[in-house]
């Protein structure tokens, strides 16, 4: 069973729709949680970082962490043919220098 | 650009040869980070350097592969006697620590063994 599981995909929605990815985990010394962002070809890019539990909204991204669950979720508003991406959910502990382990990514597709 | 810079970009190699990538942090960024990524698949954890010291390595770095980071800023990582499942994109990131480890990535080197 892989540390940090995620929902490969695709996710096909439509312009302006809500979208919802999640991700589960087993390890639960993780108390930093990320979502990156990475376009093809591309190195992936920081969307949002979370420690413990909680939510955080920023702009049109909402980050949950539940850790009782040891689930994460990354909710995307108004999407945007731009937000087609993969999405991958990242964390890691406060010790060995926060070796950071990384979901599979979730390829989503914003039809305009 | 005050990004993380990686060169090449893309390396095209015949098996059994060398290849060294490097990688150029953010110039106040003390932790360094190697990670590989195939398709399909999140990156994978390679090892990482705090300044010039290289703390950690994974399983997955074989004894073909080395990395340094000679003065705490740039570092390079060899593969030696390429083989085909070395291809793969390689992703370098660096953070600061007490930063909650915010790990900021380049762009990356795709590296293609025939």
């Amino acid at each position: 069973q892989k540390e940090v599981e995620q929902d490969p995909g695709p996710l096909s929605v439509p312009e302006g729709a809500i979208v919802s990815l999640n991700c589960t985990y087993s390890n639960s010394a993780f108390q930093y949680f990320m979502w990156y962002r990475q376009y093809s070809r591309k190195g992936p890019e920081l969307l949002m970082y979370t420690y413990s539990s909680g939510n955080k909204e920023d702009g049109r991204f909402t980050a949950q962490v539940d850790k009782s669950s040891k689930y994460i979720s990354l909710f995307i508003r108004d999407s945007q043919p731009s937000d087609s991406a993969t999405y991958l959910c990242a964390m890691s502990g406060n010790t060995g220098g926060f070796k950071t382990i990384f979901g599979a990514g979730t390829r989503l597709f914003v039809k305009a | 650009d005050t990004g993380v810079s990686q060169n090449p970009r893309h390396k095209i190699t015949k098996r059994g040869q060398n290849v060294t990538f490097r990688c150029d942090p953010i110039s106040e960024h003390n932790r360094l980070y190697w990670y590989r990524q195939t398709l399909g698949q999140g990156p994978e954890f390679l090892t990482y350097f705090q300044n010039e010291a290289q703390l950690e390595k994974s399983r997955l770095l074989s004894d073909r592969f080395s990395a340094e980071r000679p003065k705490g800023s740039f570092s390079t990582l060899e593969i030696q006697r390429t083989e085909q499942g070395d291809s793969a994109m390689y992703l370098c990131a660096s953070s600061l620590s007490g930063d909650r480890n915010i790990q900021y990535f380049g762009a990356g080197t795709r590296l293609s063994v025939l």
